[in-house]
């Protein structure tokens, strides 16, 4: 089945430095979504791409769709403290009955 | 707009007995999806219900079930608990399924003892 991975799992950076998590999928998909999860919360949608290389920017976030729609990232110019939490991708398989599979996540923690 | 409300929003439970999670959708939401979240597995697909049809499953045992009413409100249920199963089970919706973006609730952390 359609497998999703993130890397990294975890990163901790300084606040004020840039951080990027990474997600593949073992299968084209037709869209990509980005969630983010605060520490005891749940995860709230924050965008999604649909083209083959499109790029969106919400204020410091960059999100990037790539050319072979197998992959995706989201970076983080000049982290702050209300950037903490999990990242998670998800992709909706192109296959079928489209279904969304979240990526594995990666915790992001800022050191003040 | 009231959300996604998920209850209840603690569980204990034993090994062996049954349990039933509720979720009642964005007004006007027909889609619900279920997800189990544990801290080291992230978020498994459990299924998904669309105008009271199961349109997707993931790979989760026939312990695992749902349902979806005519008012899109969900339920599901685990039966024959093992201590494996406690989690986070997080309950999303959208309008339409497949390509819309989730909303998801609080979620219900099942605690078996």
């Amino acid at each position: 089945g359609q497998q999703v991975m993130q890397i990294p799992q975890y990163q901790h950076v300084q606040e004020g430095e840039d951080f990027t998590t990474y997600c593949n999928s073992s299968t084209t998909l037709s869209n990509i979504q980005w969630y983010k999860q605060r520490p005891g919360g749940h995860p709230v949608f924050l965008i999604q791409l649909v083209k083959s290389g499109e790029v969106k920017k919400q204020k410091r976030l960059t999100f990037q769709f790539g050319e072979a729609k197998k992959n995706s990232s989201l970076h983080i110019t000049a982290t702050q403290t209300t950037d903490v939490g999990t990242y998670f991708c998800a992709g909706l398989s192109n296959f079928g009955n489209e279904k969304l599979t979240f990526g594995t996540g990666t915790r992001l923690t800022i050191i003040p | 707009k009231a959300g996604v409300t998920q209850t209840p929003r603690y569980l204990i439970k034993t090994r062996g007995q049954q349990v039933t999670l509720s979720c009642s959708p964005i007004s006007g939401h027909r889609s619900v999806s279920w997800y189990q979240q544990t801290p080291g597995q992230g978020l498994q697909f459990l299924f998904e219900y669309f105008s009271e049809t199961q349109r997707n499953k993931g790979n989760f045992p026939g312990r695992f079930s749902g349902r979806q009413f005519s008012n899109s409100r969900s339920e599901m249920n685990v039966s024959t608990l093992e201590l494996g199963d406690s989690a986070l089970y997080l309950c999303a919706s959208s309008f339409r399924a497949g390509r819309e973006k989730l909303f998801f609730g609080s979620g219900t952390q099942l605690s078996v003892l």
